[in-house]
């Protein structure tokens, strides 16, 4: 166990759905991210939240929103999703809300699969 | 998994050898680098980092060796076990956008024969 949790660990939904993944760290850190790792290609960074605020929104598309309340939580709140969305979202966690030059600790994982 | 579908390069090594994963980075600028491993199923697990004013850094059974002037980064596991099965990434923190997270590369995977 990493400290950073995420639910639910397997998530089927329609085109037409709405459904929110949940990130949960219990590390103290106050930066958060969300990766998507696909079949396709490499992690990429959709979100960067540093001390509840977002900094960095990576050319993601807004049927992605997320959605920070507090340092220790972080969700991602999906709706109208494409089949090519499907892939594990990765939540992650590091210290330091500058350049980001300590080890990120990631969860497990959400794999999405949209039908 | 969700590593299938790229094509990863895979380095196969016999179970006891030792093992040397290489990754090539692009931005002179990059000040921190770390090695992740991620098994089947998991999400990515910090193994070793090191900072671009180091050259080499050692932990239990893994190196990581920088070369800053060629922009070269590398792994070096001793003694290779069959629970080091699994795909490696490197990741580096790129200064010069501002970016407050890692990039990563697409990975290499590890597989170990017993």
């Amino acid at each position: 166990e990493t400290g950073v949790t995420q639910t639910p660990r397997h998530l089927v939904m329609g085109m037409t759905n709405k459904k929110s993944l949940k990130c949960e760290q219990h590390l103290g850190h106050n930066a958060m991210y969300w990766y998507k790792q696909s079949a396709k290609k490499p992690l990429e960074l959709m979100f960067v939240y540093s001390l509840e605020e977002r900094v960095e929104n990576n050319s993601v598309p807004s049927r992605f929103s997320p959605e920070c309340p507090n340092s220790s939580h972080l969700f991602l709140h999906l709706h109208t999703l494409q089949p090519e969305d499907s892939a594990l979202y990765l939540c992650a966690s590091s210290q330091g809300s500058g350049i980001m030059n300590t080890e990120a600790f990631f969860g497990q994982g959400t794999r999405l699969t949209v039908v | 998994g969700e590593n299938v579908g790229l094509h990863l390069p895979t380095l196969s090594v016999q179970e006891g050898d030792n093992s040397i994963i290489n990754c090539a980075y692009s931005n002179s600028a990059s000040d921190y680098f770390i090695w992740y491993k991620q098994e089947s199923g998991k999400g990515p697990q910090f193994i070793i980092d090191i900072r671009s004013n180091m050259d080499k850094r050692q932990g239990q059974r893994v190196t990581v060796l920088l070369n800053k002037t060629v922009k070269h980064l590398s792994l070096q596991i001793a003694a290779t076990q069959p629970g080091d099965s699994a795909v490696y990434f490197c990741a580096e923190n790129r200064v010069d956008t501002g970016r407050r997270a890692l990039t990563f590369g697409s990975g290499t995977r590890l597989q170990v024969q017993p």
